[in-house]
């Protein structure tokens, strides 16, 4: 099945700064996804993305299909960002639902 | 809230119990999945229902049992669970099959299994 990895695993930042994400899949998809789970378990959708670029606030992504990758970009980090980041795909054939990354781990410091 | 509501929140059962863990989503959406989050793991998928029918079972041991029966309404039946099956489960849905997910998945809160 199609392979989704992410980096960097772990992620410390200041308040303020700025920060990328990565995420890698192994083959073309329909569907890409990135969500932020709270400590609490919820997984809130932050982008659909299958191609393209994508702004919400200070949160932006961009996919590059044709090169198998995306971006999460997170500008003036606040404390409110801490959480893990997952990425999630759906490709064309085979397993026709969401298969996620093993996330990226964000602490924000005060 | 995302339109997608999972009940209980918080589930503790004996081994030898039968529960249930309920799913409801009010988006008008076709296609329901569980999700199953073990600690330190990624998502991995359960089953997958679209338009009522499972399409899609992950080699999830009988112990767990789904139920759709409706595109608004998806169960988890439980019964004679391990230890080793405390997790977080998570529902949702997507407007269309799963396959093409126009919009996405929306998520629900979950339910955090212990099994004692």
């Amino acid at each position: 099945g199609i392979q989704v990895e992410q980096s960097p695993p772990d992620l410390i930042l200041q308040e303020g700064a700025n920060s990328t994400l990565r995420c890698n899949f192994s083959d073309s998809v329909n569907n890409l996804q990135w969500f932020h789970q709270n400590p609490w378990g919820q997984l809130i959708n932050l982008f659909y993305i299958p191609s393209g670029t994508k702004q919400n606030g200070r949160l932006s992504a961009t996919t590059v299909a044709t090169e198998r990758y995306s971006l999460l970009y997170i500008s003036s980090s606040q404390t409110t960002d801490s959480g893990v980041y997952f990425c999630a795909v759906v490709p064309p054939t085979g397993r026709r639902a969401l298969t996620f990354g093993s996330g990226t781990r964000l602490q924000v410091q005060p | 809230e995302t339109g997608v509501t999972q009940t209980p929140r918080h589930l503790v059962m004996g081994m030898t119990n039968k529960k249930s863990l309920k799913c409801e989503q009010h988006l008008g959406h076709n296609a329901m999945y569980w999700y199953k989050q073990s600690a330190k793991k990624p998502l991995e998928l359960m089953f997958v229902y679209n338009f009522k029918e499972q399409t899609e079972n992950n080699s999830v041991p009988s112990r767990f049992s789904p139920e759709c029966p409706n595109s608004s309404h998806l169960f988890l039946h439980l019964h004679t669970l391990q230890p080793e099956d405390s997790a977080l489960y998570l529902c949702a849905s997507s407007q269309d099959s799963a396959a093409i997910a126009t919009g996405g998945y929306t998520f629900g809160s979950g339910t955090r299994l212990t099994v004692v």
